[in-house]
């Protein structure tokens, strides 16, 4: 199996800017999940679906981010418009049970917004 | 509410052994996990505990103690790969995952 995959890997943008983070989950994998990790704020869940289902956004910071999962194998981040506090690694990582005790990460993507 | 707590950081020399504690206090737990994760990289699963005990994988170990609200991640025989950031993560009902904010072990020579 390829892994859990993001793309891109690393994204420059400006303020103001949209920014769509997209994740392919592993084949087989119910629940997906959209962290946000930054020094000082560690790992942050920002939503989670189960069965494209979204099931938790409780921790999506705000209006500016949505999340979708149009089927099984595809997920997006969307930030609309972007800010510099905004920048951020963000991972997508997928789970075969509802809460993801055992989580797969993907590689993440950098994102750097000026 | 909800909380997880872990040492920030920890640092040990090559070849001995270290342990990782994790206090959790949250409603509806049914389980721990531990994930590791280096520098620039992604966090990589390394065990789950849903019943009390010590579950050994290789060189490392977890436990968990539910009537305590307490766990921990045990490492032997360190290497210097091991160098890298250790979380715990709780599972409860009703949502995912939490994790806490990390312990950085540091692997001397």
């Amino acid at each position: 199996d390829a892994g859990v995959i993001q793309s891109p890997r690393h994204e420059v943008t400006e303020m103001g800017q949209e920014v769509t983070l997209r994740c392919k989950p592993i084949s087989g994998h119910n629940s997906l999940f959209w962290y946000r990790q930054t020094m000082m704020r560690g790992l942050e869940l920002l939503i989670y679906f189960n069965n494209n289902v979204p099931i938790d956004d409780s921790g999506m910071p705000e209006d500016r981010f949505s999340a979708k999962m149009p089927n099984a194998s595809f997920s997006t981040l969307k930030i609309q418009p972007s800010e510099p506090r905004d920048s951020a690694v963000y991972f997508c990582a997928s789970s075969s049970d509802l809460a993801g005790s055992e989580q797969y990460f993907g590689p993440g993507t950098r994102l750097t917004v000026t | 509410g909800q909380s997880l707590e872990q040492p920030s950081e920890v640092t040990a020399v090559e070849g001995a052994i270290v342990q990782i504690n994790c206090t959790y206090q949250t409603s509806g737990f049914y389980g721990l996990s531990w994930y590791q994760q280096h520098d620039g990289g992604a966090p990589t699963f390394l065990s789950y505990n849903a019943l009390d005990g010590l579950e050994e994988t290789g060189r490392f170990s977890s436990f968990l103690s539910r009537s305590d609200s307490y766990g921990y991640l045990l490492l032997q025989e360190l290497q210097m790969k091991d160098s890298a950031s250790y979380f715990c993560g709780v599972g409860q009902a009703g949502t995912a995952l939490i994790f806490g904010k990390g312990t950085t072990l540091s692997v001397s020579s």
